[in-house]
């Protein structure tokens, strides 16, 4: 199957401080990425749709001066949660599906943000 | 109202045992119809998708439609331990291309004891 990595899987930062998260595809090209949120115990709650070389379609309820969204290549997204918050603690989780291919998602294993 | 309601849990069961998870939904836009499962601390992995009612099996796992009642359930045979995870359903409306929406339910915790 289709491989999805996540980089950096753990992070802890300060509050007041950028946190860059990185969802990249391994071994194909995805023209769209999927972000997503999920709080404990909670389902995922998509926060924006990433397509690469244009800019991102958020959710409503979604900062998009908050959660910065950049699709600058066929296998590469980043989420950076700009001035993180406490309440910005979460485990973010990034999908992507193949440019050509059935549709089929494929996850990150996600990144569990901790902000002091 | 929810577009997507998923019975929390959690769900224990003992190895063996016939698992049934569950979901409605609201929306009769939606088409396309999938379970994931998702161990803790890890990304989700789709383990099954239909897009008419009915049933479809694979292997120990067999997933059941109803839009005519809006609801969904994956059934699990012979439950492992290493079944035990969180399952959601997730549905999307309209035809399944990769820029679609998955809609995600809650969730249902699933614990398999040995």
């Amino acid at each position: 199957g289709a491989v999805v990595s996540q980089h950096p899987s753990r992070v802890i930062c300060k509050s007041g401080t950028s946190v860059k998260i990185e969802c990249r595809s391994l071994d194909f090209q995805a023209t769209t990425m999927f972000w997503y949120r999920q709080f404990p115990k909670k389902s995922l709650m998509l926060m924006a749709t990433s397509n690469e070389g244009s800019k991102a379609t958020y959710e409503q309820g979604v900062e998009k001066d908050k959660f910065l969204i950049n699709h600058a290549s066929l296998t590469l997204s980043t989420l950076t949660v700009t001035s993180a918050h406490p309440e910005d603690s979460s485990f973010y989780i990034c999908s992507a599906s193949k440019a050509s291919g059935t549709g089929e998602l494929f996850f990150g294993e996600g990144s569990r943000l901790t902000v002091l | 109202q929810k577009e997507v309601e998923q019975d929390p849990g959690p769900l224990s069961v003992p190895e063996g045992a016939i698992v049934s998870l569950n979901c409605t939904y609201s929306n009769s836009a939606f088409q396309y119809f999938m379970w994931y499962r998702q161990y803790s601390r890890k990304g989700p992995e789709l383990l099954m998708y239909t897009y008419s009612s009915g049933n479809k099996e694979d292997g120990r796992f067999t997933a059941q439609v109803d839009k005519s009642s809006k609801y969904i359930s994956l059934f699990i045979r012979d439950s492992q331990p290493s079944d035990s995870a969180t399952y959601l359903c997730a549905m999307i409306g309209g035809v399944y291309s990769s820029a679609s929406k998955i809609i995600f339910g809650s969730g249902t915790r699933l614990s398999i004891r040995p």
